[in-house]
């Protein structure tokens, strides 16, 4: 099962910020957390990933608590393009078929003019 | 930065006969892929975990004689789907890390193959 809740879905107004929340109470020490979206009919897109800093590319912000229970996306300027469903997953330490990702539902973020 | 490639996008078979999909690597190399499958409305799923050199392993009630995986290079793993039914019909998703399988390695994803099975 997937070790993460997102909200099911979210509005955004174009240009705006899109702040996506992701809870991981359970999470341990040594596990990462991903962001990925997925554009409908489309494979899955990295977007960012952290441990315990935040982290930033060029795509997104990644802000983790300090007790990284929970942590959110930062899209800073979202655009029409960015209509997507965001997947926050934590991702198990390799071992077997572990090191994979189990996706959970994702929040299905749509931007609006 | 890291590309998975994968073909086709999309294909039409007749129940009964068999599909092959191809998941590539194109600029790294990739030891382990992933292969994930989502149904409408659906999250990805994963299959099985395809390892080079080796036998794939099978996520629980996956039927590995109907999902054969060969993974015989560092860039290449296929899936074929034998004797294909209706209700095999689905996206099948491949992926890969690009620094191997270390926690920190982001998995790279194909664009997906569309199978509708008639």
């Amino acid at each position: 099962d997937a070790k993460t809740t997102q909200p099911t879905s979210m509005d955004c107004a174009e240009g705006r910020a899109a702040n996506l929340p992701c809870n991981h109470s359970t999470i341990s020490g040594n596990e990462y957390v991903y962001w990925y979206r997925q554009i409908h009919s489309q494979g899955p897109q990295y977007i960012i990933h952290g441990l315990k800093n935040n982290e930033t590319n060029e795509m997104a912000s990644l802000i983790i608590t300090e007790d990284r229970k929970s942590s959110t996306l930062i899209l800073p300027h979202a655009t029409l393009r960015d209509t997507a469903v965001y997947y926050c997953i934590v991702r198990v330490p390799y071992g077997g078929s572990q090191g994979n990702l189990i996706f959970g539902k994702g929040t299905k973020l749509s931007v609006k003019p | 930065g890291a590309v998975v490639s994968q073909h086709p996008s999309w294909v039409i078979c007749k129940s009964g006969t068999s599909v092959k999909i191809e998941c590539r690597s194109l600029d790294f190399q990739a030891t382990t892929m992933f292969w994930y499958r989502q149904f409408p409305k659906q999250s990805l799923m994963l299959m099985a975990t395809s390892n080079e050199g080796s036998k794939a392993t099978y996520e629980q009630g996956v039927e590995k004689d109907k999902f054969l995986i060969n993974h015989a290079s560092l860039t290449l793993s296929t899936l074929t789907v034998t004797s294909a039914h209706p209700e095999d019909s689905s996206f099948y998703i491949c992926s890969a890390p690009d620094r191997g399988m270390a926690s920190n390695s982001p998995l790279h994803f194909g664009n997906g193959t569309r199978l509708t099975v008639t």
